[in-house]
């Protein structure tokens, strides 16, 4: 199984930071990755395609990079309904699977 | 706009089968372009995937759950639905399904999305 590992498990920040989220796949996935957000009660919510592809309606201060077997999640500038936890996710190879999370909360 | 909804028993015995259908919105099931799949989250832990079904019935499931996963289409109810056998407790978890865009020739999974809103199930006796 490809091993996808987030990090950090946990990051506190205020509203208006600049945060940046990291996954390492454990193999090459071809830019196969996707990242979504999910609050408490809720599905997760794809923010993310294809390493840098923003989906529609998602706004602009989320973005995505890829280099390597390295991926990014940057969020511009905080707002207070961006904390949740964020989840990485590669579909490349089944099975497919999931970063363990990131929590991001307020400071 | 696409919707996916989770319906069947919220309590299941241990040793028993879990049965949940999604009704799905908005798409077609006998589309060629999705993939429609199962993934579980036990509370307060990560997410995990289940497993997809093809328009064309060919399935792909988790490794660490196929002996006991199956995943069926009703394409004259435009539904899915999972059924996992032998459940214990370490199966209570919130169930989503979700719809997976494929690309390609070989129609390679993409992304999830949309995700139905989820309903959790407890295996206990």
């Amino acid at each position: 199984d490809i091993q996808m590992t987030q990090s950090p498990s946990s990051l506190s920040a205020s509203v208006g930071d600049r945060v940046t989220i990291t996954c390492r796949a454990s193999q090459r996935i071809n830019n196969y990755l996707s990242w979504y957000q999910q609050k408490p009660g809720k599905a997760p919510k794809l923010l993310i395609y294809a390493a840098s592809s923003l989906q529609s309606g998602v706004p602009s201060r989320f973005s995505g990079s890829a280099s390597g077997t390295d991926f990014t999640l940057t969020i511009s500038s905080l707002q207070p309904e961006d904390f949740a936890t964020y989840y990485c996710q590669q579909t490349y190879i089944t099975p497919i699977t999931f970063g363990q999370g990131t929590r991001l909360e307020i400071k | 706009q696409v919707q996916l909804q989770e319906s069947g028993p919220r309590l299941v015995k241990p040793s028993e089968t879990l049965s949940l259908t999604c009704s799905v919105s908005g798409d077609s099931v006998n589309s060629g372009s999705n993939y429609w799949s199962w993934i579980r989250q036990p509370p307060g832990k990560g997410l995990e995937w289940i497993g997809y079904i093809y328009y064309s019935g060919n399935t792909n499931y988790n490794p660490s759950l196929k002996s006991r996963v199956t995943i069926s289409l009703d394409t004259s109810k435009n539904q899915f639905s999972l059924k996992l056998s032998s459940v214990t407790a370490a199966d209570t978890a919130v169930y989503y399904c979700a719809r997976v865009p494929c690309s390609t020739i070989s129609c390679q999974a993409d992304w999830f999305d949309p995700w139905g809103q989820g309903t959790l199930v407890t295996v206990s006796s």
